[in-house]
């Protein structure tokens, strides 16, 4: 069974902290995606990656910063955490077909 | 510029059938997905259409009209397990982002 797997499901982090969240998939995907999802605004992209080493910003990459150095894996990082960053934050990655997989989620609280 | 729209809110009882609209405006079109995230979860691929007409998926059925921009979603002989929230999205291009609209939330009552 295909998985993209987001290396936590919980999180509890205090302001000013840096944060790092993971993401692997074992479907070989060329693109990766981190997206954050709030109650009345969607699914807002962060960033995403076509590549290894590759990067492109998204709609709402400030405070945000990724690192892609294997295929398989695309981590999200908060550079310093704010109240604001408290969200769910959801990985997906995507193949030829451009139909998206999603991770389980990792829901933060940011105190 | 890009927009989705769909419905914020639907309800539907047990056994009917409901129909959810999603209509788009964007630069290019190169195929349009449906989506369910149940509460506190990730979404999940239900769908997806590229060219006109009907997909069929047992309960689930999507439908394309590239000219008038416009897709829909019916769910058939609704179950109270399809409580979620449906998400249009559409790939507007040859780049790997889809544009996402912000779901319909179906409330399937007894």
């Amino acid at each position: 069974d295909v998985k993209v797997t987001q290396s936590s499901r919980y999180l509890v982090k205090r302001t000013g902290e840096k944060v790092f969240l993971e993401c692997v998939q074992d479907m070989d995907h060329e693109n990766m995606f981190w997206y954050r999802q709030d109650p009345g605004l969607g699914l807002r992209l962060i960033y995403f990656s076509y590549d290894v080493k590759m990067k492109e910003k998204g709609d709402i990459p400030e405070g945000y910063s990724v690192s892609r150095e294997k295929k398989e894996r695309f981590s999200l990082i908060l550079e310093s955490a704010s109240t604001n960053q408290t969200s769910m934050y959801l990985c997906a990655s995507s193949g030829s077909s451009y139909g998206y997989t999603f991770g389980s989620g990792t829901r933060l609280t940011v105190v | 510029g890009q927009n989705i729209d769909q419905p914020t809110e639907m309800t539907a009882t047990e056994g009917a059938i409901v129909q959810i609209n999603c209509t788009y405006q964007t630069s290019g079109f190169n195929g349009l997905f449906w989506y369910q995230q149940h509460a506190g979860e990730a979404p999940t691929f239900l769908s997806y259409n590229v060219l006109d007409g009907l997909e069929e998926k047992g309960r689930f059925s999507s439908f394309l009209s590239r000219s008038k921009g416009y897709s829909y979603l019916l769910l058939k002989e609704l179950q109270m397990k399809d409580s979620a929230s449906y998400l249009c999205a559409v790939n507007a291009g040859n780049n790997r982002k889809l544009i996402w609209g912000l779901g319909t939330s179906l409330a399937v009552n007894p």
